[in-house]
């Protein structure tokens, strides 16, 4: 069973461009959750998605951030217009969802992005 | 929202010795306390995690206590190895019980 998969692994981008990453979670897993790590900080929540629906985007800057989990394929997350303060590492993280109780959270490799 | 507080920052401990970790918590309501170690550069993996209805849990060296009461947890490492050094995080639910919230942190160093 492949574990929460990544892409890219590392990113570089110029100020003003756009930036997605992406996120495959572990085969059975209906719920994803994205992160930012900053370095040498801790992470921090950004969102947290089920199939076709956002469930909280608390953690979400309110601009030139989105975040989607569609019906078929990975969870994207989009940061439009990229400044320097946005090179971070970006985590997701999967669960199964079972249930009301959360658990444990299957961490990816993380997407180091870059802005120069 | 949950709020996560976790002390201290560094930790340097000598190897063989035990190192604490603590962490408070602000939501009454949280029932569910995973620690999770991430080794630099690597993603944080779980290493033991305590739901609200017991007060101790022990695996191998590591062990988590909940004060339920006093709204703060901690992870207790006894014997500690070099391969023990790494970052870790203590979470508790956040507003919506389906996410995690981290704490800041601790970075902790094992000297052979």
């Amino acid at each position: 069973n492949a574990g929460v998969m990544q892409n890219p692994r590392h990113l570089v981008r110029r100020r003003g461009q756009e930036a997605r990453l992406r996120c495959s979670p572990m085969k059975g897993h209906s719920h994803v959750y994205w992160y930012r790590q900053l370095p040498e900080e801790g992470l921090k929540f950004m969102v947290y998605l089920q199939k076709e629906n956002i469930i909280d985007e608390s953690g979400m800057p309110k601009e030139r951030f989105s975040a989607e989990f569609p019906k078929e394929g990975p969870s994207i997350l989009r940061i439009q217009q990229v400044v320097r303060g946005d090179s971070a590492a970006y985590f997701c993280a999967s669960s199964p969802g079972l249930g009301p109780l959360i658990g444990e959270l299957f961490f990816g490799e993380g997407s180091r992005l870059t802005v120069l | 929202g949950e709020n996560v507080e976790q002390h201290p920052s560094t930790l340097s401990v000598q190897e063989g010795d035990s190192a604490v970790i603590k962490c408070t918590y602000s939501d009454s309501a949280s029932n569910y306390f995973p620690w999770y170690k991430q080794e630099l550069g690597k993603r944080p993996q779980l290493i033991i995690d305590i739901r609200s209805n017991v007060g101790e849990k022990k695996d191998q060296r590591i062990a988590v206590t909940l004060n339920k009461t006093a709204k703060h947890f901690s992870l207790h490492i006894t014997e500690t190895q070099p391969e023990d050094s790494a970052v870790y995080f203590c979470a508790a639910p956040g507003g919506s019980q389906g996410n995690l919230i981290f704490g800041k942190g601790t970075k902790l160093s094992v000297k052979p």
